[in-house]
């Protein structure tokens, strides 16, 4: 089991906006950073959000990031069927002396 | 231009030592804030940090691990070093190294290996 709780899927239609939530503790997203990670099928992960809502040069104002407690969403707008791909969040966890990951969200592009 | 690569064996049997070694270009490990972390990823199955060594020498381990990992560096030549003790099939995975700029992205990964599976059989 995960640390952070995500929902296995997610999907929309091209040009929708759709949100993946990441539910954590006290010990990791309500006191720490959340990252979020994008991975195609096949390839290693790519750093989409830092630091709650930042984002990496060349990544797209399409993906936003956002925190409340000890929960928080990645919104993608303007989907694109290259959005097709795993979703990871990610944050630093005090139990576990490291970052913890979530279980992950596949998102469809229908 | 910052790459990572993950070197090492494709295949391991039960019981014994793993020894991974991540070669990186771009970026130097005794620069301040600069760390690599080893990442691992079962097949089908979500993202397991491992470990973390930084540009000062701090060394940073899973706590469901840390008696099995071990992690360098040779600044010299760039690398980063995984040992992995006492081999099981459940740690069958494709292994990552990362990079981590503390001073820009905190503790995100910004740059990653393309990955080195490894499967752990008899």
């Amino acid at each position: 089991q995960s640390v952070l709780t995500q929902p296995p899927s997610a999907s929309g239609t091209p040009g929708q906006r759709v949100t993946i939530s990441c539910s954590g503790s006290s010990s990791n997203i309500g006191s720490k950073f959340v990252y979020w990670y994008r991975q195609l099928p096949g390839t290693a992960p790519k750093l989409l959000i830092y630091e709650d809502n930042r984002r990496p040069s060349g990544v797209p104002d399409r993906f936003s990031g956002s925190k409340s407690g000890t929960s928080a969403s990645l919104a993608i707008s303007g989907l694109r069927s290259e959005d097709e791909a795993d979703y990871y969040c990610a944050a630093w966890d005090a139990r576990l002396s490291g970052p913890a990951f979530g279980g992950g969200t596949k998102l469809t592009v229908l | 231009q910052v790459t990572l690569r993950e070197s090492g064996p494709a295949l391991v049997k039960p019981t014994q030592t793993l020894t991974l070694t991540c070669t990186f270009s771009g970026f130097s490990l005794t620069t301040s804030g600069m760390c690599v972390s080893w990442i691992r990823q079962p097949p089908g199955k979500a993202l397991e940090w491992l470990a973390r060594i930084d540009w000062d020498g701090d060394k940073h381990h899973s706590a469901s691990l840390k008696t099995r990992l071990t992690i360098s560096k040779d600044t010299s030549k760039n690398q980063v070093v995984l040992i992995l003790t006492n081999m099981d099939p459940v740690d069958t995975a494709t292994y990552y190294c990362a990079r981590t700029v503390t001073t820009v992205t905190n503790d995100g990964f910004d740059i990653w290996g393309q990955g080195t599976m490894v499967t752990v059989s008899s």
